[in-house]
């Protein structure tokens, strides 16, 4: 049971890139949630989901695109990478308790 | 709109003694949940201790607590008899409704450190 995953851990991109993030989860949990972090600030909900093929806004999802194909995975896609997006990613899931848990972070710096 | 504020950027505290974090929090939604998480310098994020705005006792886990007065909109975080691996970022969150997804309100942490 390996809980929350995330691939990259870490990514380097160029302004104008793409690039996918990608969040997996094994405990069969309805709700999923991308959170991005910035230096010295809590975290900021960018998109969640609360069910396979269902995906809604956050709080700030400008430059951002997510989909759940699959109960178990959320992507977050980045179409055209920015310096402002630099920043660490946390992919979250949630079941029927209320606690949301994490997955270890990415990385990720657009120069 | 829902915040949450934690006003003590960082906090001292030598260790086996107890410390209190503070967090309160805004918000118009009758049915809601308190969370503290910690991140350590490694980063990921840990869950530590839930209370829901309807429970009447104080959530309680090992050596956290959560001071919850729902009157005051505040819900501070007391970890007795502090160790050195509890130096840490604390963060202090709320969710929405499940209508509204559940989603997590962070503030914007505490710095602890635990002096020997």
């Amino acid at each position: 049971n390996a809980g929350v995953t995330q691939t990259p851990k870490f990514r380097v991109l160029k302004t104008g890139q793409s690039m996918t993030l990608l969040c997996a989860q094994d405990m069969n949990h309805e709700y999923m949630y991308w959170y991005r972090q910035d230096p010295g600030m809590g975290l900021r909900l960018i998109h969640y989901s609360v069910g396979e093929g269902t995906t809604a806004k956050g709080e700030v999802p400008d430059g951002y695109n997510v989909s759940r194909l699959k109960k178990q995975n959320f992507l977050l896609g980045l179409e055209s990478a920015a310096p402002s997006q630099t920043s660490v990613y946390f992919c979250a899931s949630r079941g029927f308790q209320e606690t949301q848990y994490f997955g270890p972070g990415t990385r990720l710096l657009v120069l | 709109a829902q915040k949450i504020t934690q006003t003590q950027p960082g906090m001292f505290v030598q260790e086996k003694e107890a410390v209190t974090l503070d967090c309160t929090y805004d918000t118009s939604d009758q049915s809601y949940g308190l969370f503290w998480y910690k991140q350590p310098s490694s980063g990921e994020m840990i869950f530590l201790i839930y209370q829901g705005s309807y429970d009447e006792q104080n959530a309680t886990e090992g050596r956290y607590s959560l001071n919850f007065q729902k009157a005051r909109k505040s819900a501070n975080l007391v970890i007795s008899a502090s160790q050195l691996g509890d130096s840490a970022m604390y963060f202090c969150a709320m969710n929405r409704n499940r209508a509204s997804g559940s989603r997590l309100t962070f503030g914007e942490g505490t710095q602890l450190t635990v002096n020997p």
